[in-house]
């Protein structure tokens, strides 16, 4: 089966700037989630759905980070805008549902550098 | 809260060695869920091995094994023969095992690099 996608690869952008990261996560899956790992930590949630509801937005930092899943499959993620500790991977990942919920399959990530 | 916490940083071992990281958390949970991720160069996170709380057997996986010690919160990885494909970033992962909708987010430690020298 295909994996989770995730676009684009890499990202540079001055501070104050906006950018968008999408997702599209494994088909049938109906949890998804989206990490931040900054160079040197691992990986911190920053939101999970369950179809196009959001179950946790704790870590969100809602001033300038939004997202959203639309017709519970693709998800979008947006910074706007960037500062420049905004800097670090944005990993997706996407589980088959809550009670499969230790299976969580992740995408190769988008590297966010900004200047 | 839960924390995960990693000591070693970076480690090395030969192609054809045993090597074993290291993992400890802090948890007042008593059901929860334990995992060790890989993630090379590529970035994508692979999960190597997972282990259940409530399992007193410890989880295997072919050349990977853990070793859980409940009462202690320790939860190390052993990776035998080690392969030049090992070499990647190691992270020891947490979870609570909730149910009813709760959010089952991953809580990572810092991470472990390895190096298989040939």
């Amino acid at each position: 089966e295909a994996g989770v996608a995730q676009s684009p690869r890499y990202k540079i952008i001055e501070k104050r700037q906006s950018v968008a990261f999408w997702c599209n996560p494994i088909s049938g899956h109906a949890t998804l989630y989206w990490y931040q790992q900054i160079l040197g930590q691992g990986p911190k949630l920053l939101i999970q759905f369950q179809n196009n509801g959001v179950v946790d937005d704790s870590q969100l930092p809602k001033d300038r980070f939004s997202a959203e899943r639309l017709k519970g499959v693709d998800s979008t993620l947006k910074i706007q805008p960037a500062k420049l500790e905004d800097s670090a991977v944005y990993l997706c990942a996407s589980s088959l549902d809550l009670r499969s919920r230790y299976e969580q399959y992740f995408g190769p990530g988008t590297r966010l550098t900004v200047t | 809260a839960q924390t995960v916490t990693q000591s070693q940083p970076e480690m090395s071992v030969q192609e054809a060695e045993t090597v074993t990281l290291s993992c400890t958390y802090d948890t007042s949970e008593n059901n929860y869920y334990l995992f060790w991720y890989k993630q090379p160069p590529s970035r994508q996170m692979i999960l190597v091995i997972r282990q259940e709380a409530y399992k007193q057997q410890n989880a295997t996986e072919n050349r990977f094994s853990v070793n859980f010690q409940k009462a202690a919160k320790s939860f190390s990885l052993k990776i035998s023969d080690s392969q030049l494909g090992d070499t990647a970033m190691y992270f020891c992962a947490f979870m609570i095992a909730l149910y009813g909708g709760a959010t089952n987010k991953l809580i990572f430690g810092t991470g472990t690099l390895l190096a298989v020298q040939p």
